[in-house]
């Protein structure tokens, strides 16, 4: 149990279907993370949330939507999305200036488009 | 700008073998880094990192890493390995820009141990 949460851990979803991912963290962290892991590549950040603020938004395509209602949970929504989109989604967070830099990640959601 | 090098995308040893998973780094200031283990379908966990004091680092697991600043190396070390040690490792440097902390991450390396 790290004090992250993901839901669903597993999504199967068609092209045109539009779904959510949710994370939610009870570590009183004030910033919060997207990762994409596909197979054979490295870790990709998505997007970075602190208090509630998007500071980080790697060049993502906009059918990948993120949503943080407030420090303590964050969304990624999802909308027309292509074969290649499957992945493991890993949703992390930490604190944004004080600590250490670690990170904590939740256990993931699978993604599959068919 | 920090980068991480993590050298063979995949090491095999055997049962009992020693493990040594190697990682360097590059960064402008003194270095805060990590070693996170990955089990299959599972979030990254992590093993030990390395801030101040003590260059050699024990983590979980039985796992430890050395910080050489001289070589700019932060390998992860196991005497002996065990069935349940095959997993994804990545080796990581923090950063910190206007996003406040941010991780860099190695490719990865995938291991695998023998019976």
């Amino acid at each position: 149990e790290t004090g992250v949460t993901q839901t669903p851990r597993h999504l199967v979803m068609g092209m045109t279907n539009k779904k959510s991912l949710k994370c939610e963290q009870h570590l009183g962290h004030n910033a919060m993370y997207w990762y994409k892991q596909s197979a054979k590549k490295p870790l990709e950040l998505m997007f970075v949330y602190s208090l509630e603020e998007r500071v980080e938004n790697n060049s993502v395509p906009s059918r990948f939507s993120p949503e943080c209602p407030n420090s303590s949970h964050l969304f990624l929504h999802l909308h027309t999305l292509q074969p290649e989109d499957s992945a493991l989604y890993l949703c992390a967070s930490s604190p944004r200036w004080a600590g250490t830099g670690e990170l904590f990640f939740g256990e993931g959601s699978r993604l599959t488009v068919l | 700008a920090q980068s991480v090098t993590q050298l063979g995308s995949h090491v095999s040893v055997s049962e009992g073998a020693l493990v040594l998973l190697r990682c360097n780094y590059s960064s402008s200031v003194p270095p805060y880094l990590f070693w996170y283990v990955q089990y299959p379908n599972q979030g990254l966990q992590l093993l030990l990192k390395y801030t101040t004091g003590a260059t050699l680092v024990k983590g979980i697991n039985g796992f430890e890493a050395e910080f050489k600043k001289s070589e700019t190396s932060f390998h992860l070390t196991k005497p002996s390995a065990h069935m349940s040690d095959a997993a994804e490792y990545f080796c990581a440097v923090r950063t910190i820009n206007n996003a406040g902390n941010m991780l860099t991450f190695g490719g990865g390396t995938r291991l695998m141990v023998k019976p």
